[in-house]
């Protein structure tokens, strides 16, 4: 069974920019979730799509979005690109049927913001 | 607010020896914990996981213990090998969300 995977796996933009990541989860999964990986904030949670609908946000500006297609394929967003935006963006995939489920991550996207 | 305290930040281990690794947590409403290991270029893969209504679970070397009444829970690698030399996350979770609150990692390094 293929794992998680996600596209592009690195990333170079500059401030003001914006960014569409892409995850593709494993298949039969139907909950897909985004985190945010830095050095100095560790790993957080971004939002979650389970069938199309967003089930779950973090605390993060409006300028991160996603959303998840019928084939529970999700994309995430990042308008108007900072510095600090620089990070491992990474997807995690789950049967998201009842909660507490494995959560199965992909390699991560590399973001640069110059 | 760092909703899961992870301690230490880093680990020097003897290859056989035992890591032990620790974290703590307030919110009562927790109720699910795993941990995970990252390798450098890599996502984050799950090890072990725990829920409240027991105190200890083992899967091969690694063993979660749990104590509930003092909201801790630790990691604990028996036999580490120098292929353990990774970041460890532990993380926590409520019923009603799928959302995971990691700890800050601790980087385990297991010398031959």
């Amino acid at each position: 069974k293929a794992g998680v995977t996600q596209t592009p796996r690195y990333l170079i933009k500059t401030r003001g920019q914006q960014v569409t990541l892409s995850c593709s989860p494993i298949s039969g999964h139907r909950s897909v979730s985004w985190y945010q990986q830095t050095p100095g904030q560790g790993l957080q949670f971004l939002f979650e799509y389970f069938s199309e609908t967003q089930r779950n946000k973090g605390n993060f500006p409006g300028r991160f979005s996603g959303r998840q297609f019928s084939n529970s394929r999700s994309e995430m967003n990042v308008s108007t690109l900072e510095l600090g935006d620089s990070a491992l963006y990474l997807c995690a995939s789950s049967l998201g049927q009842t909660f507490g489920d494995e959560q199965f991550f992909g390699p991560g996207t590399r973001l640069t913001v110059l | 607010q760092q909703q899961v305290k992870q301690s230490p930040q880093s680990l020097i281990v003897q290859k056989g020896g035992i890591s032990i690794i620790n974290c703590a947590y307030e919110n009562t409403a927790f109720d699910y914990f795993p941990w995970y290991q990252q390798f450098p270029g890599k996502g984050p893969a799950l090890l072990i996981a725990i829920r409240p209504d027991v105190s200890e679970k083992k899967e091969g070397r690694f063993t979660i213990s749990f104590n509930k009444s003092a909201k801790q829970f630790s990691l604990h690698i028996m036999d580490s090998q120098p292929g353990d030399s990774a970041t460890y996350f532990c993380a926590a979770s409520m019923t009603g969300a799928n959302n995971l609150f990691f700890g800050t990692g601790t980087r385990l390094t297991v010398i031959p």
